[in-house]
């Protein structure tokens, strides 16, 4: 498509609970990132795929979360055992190609985690 | 590490001023500096990006311009109207690693 596409819009679940979040990039993009937005704004980077490979994921808290971008499914991004500062707003961007830069993002899942 | 410094933090024009935001980046190495506008509830939206070869580009009415000497950028804004109410960021990437390290938000009250 011409747009990325998340979803869901918004999830809700208990501390201890699995979260998993979905993004489509647009068409014929190869590169996916997926960033954290906290409160007062701040984006937190998590990380980043060429195809269906990591290519960066240096902000990944590793013992809970993971990702994967598999080839004909929209990429994914898991949280096992959620803890309340997990609640935020993620949101997957895809850029055409590295180098380019040029990000677009999707409109985020909004998780609250209680 | 990159840093990206953004100011103000808030701002709040009449309908038809100008708007100005300004960032500073730390690593000299940066090359692409994009513009997000952020609306309630939605995805950052990429608004206009210069690439470090040129020193400022417009688009109707929103201009930013780049100093790699200061390394500093900014977003102009002319003729404001309500519909540019919003947060707006500026974001510079690491170089190599694609990824892009956002300022911290300026959020711009347009009053009719």
């Amino acid at each position: 498509g011409e747009e990325v596409a998340q979803t869901p819009k918004h999830l809700v679940r208990g501390e201890g609970q699995k979260a998993k979040l979905y993004c489509a990039p647009i068409k014929g993009h190869s590169y996916v990132f997926w960033y954290q937005q906290v409160l007062k704004n701040e984006f937190k980077f998590l990380i980043s795929f060429q195809n269906e490979n990591v290519f960066d994921e240096t902000g990944m808290p590793k013992e809970r979360f993971s990702a994967k971008c598999l080839p004909n499914s929209p990429c994914s991004l898991e949280i096992q055992a959620t803890k309340l500062e997990d609640s935020a707003v993620y949101f997957c961007a895809s850029s055409q190609f590295r180098g380019s830069y040029e990000q677009y993002f999707g409109p985020g899942t909004r998780l609250t985690v209680t | 590490g990159e840093n990206v410094e953004q100011h103000p933090s808030t701002l709040s024009v009449q309908e038809g001023d100008s708007a100005v935001i300004k960032c500073t980046y730390s690593d000299s190495a940066s090359n692409y500096f994009p513009w997000y506008k952020q609306e309630l509830g939605k995805g950052p939206q990429l608004i206009i990006d210069i690439r470090s070869n040129v020193g400022e580009k417009k688009d109707q009415r929103i201009a930013v311009t780049l100093n790699k000497t200061a390394k500093h950028f900014s977003l102009h804004i002319t003729e404001t109207q309500p519909e540019d109410s919003a947060v707006y960021f500026c974001a510079a990437p690491i170089y190599a690693a694609d990824k892009l390290i956002f300022g911290t938000g300026t959020r711009l009250q347009v009053f009719p």
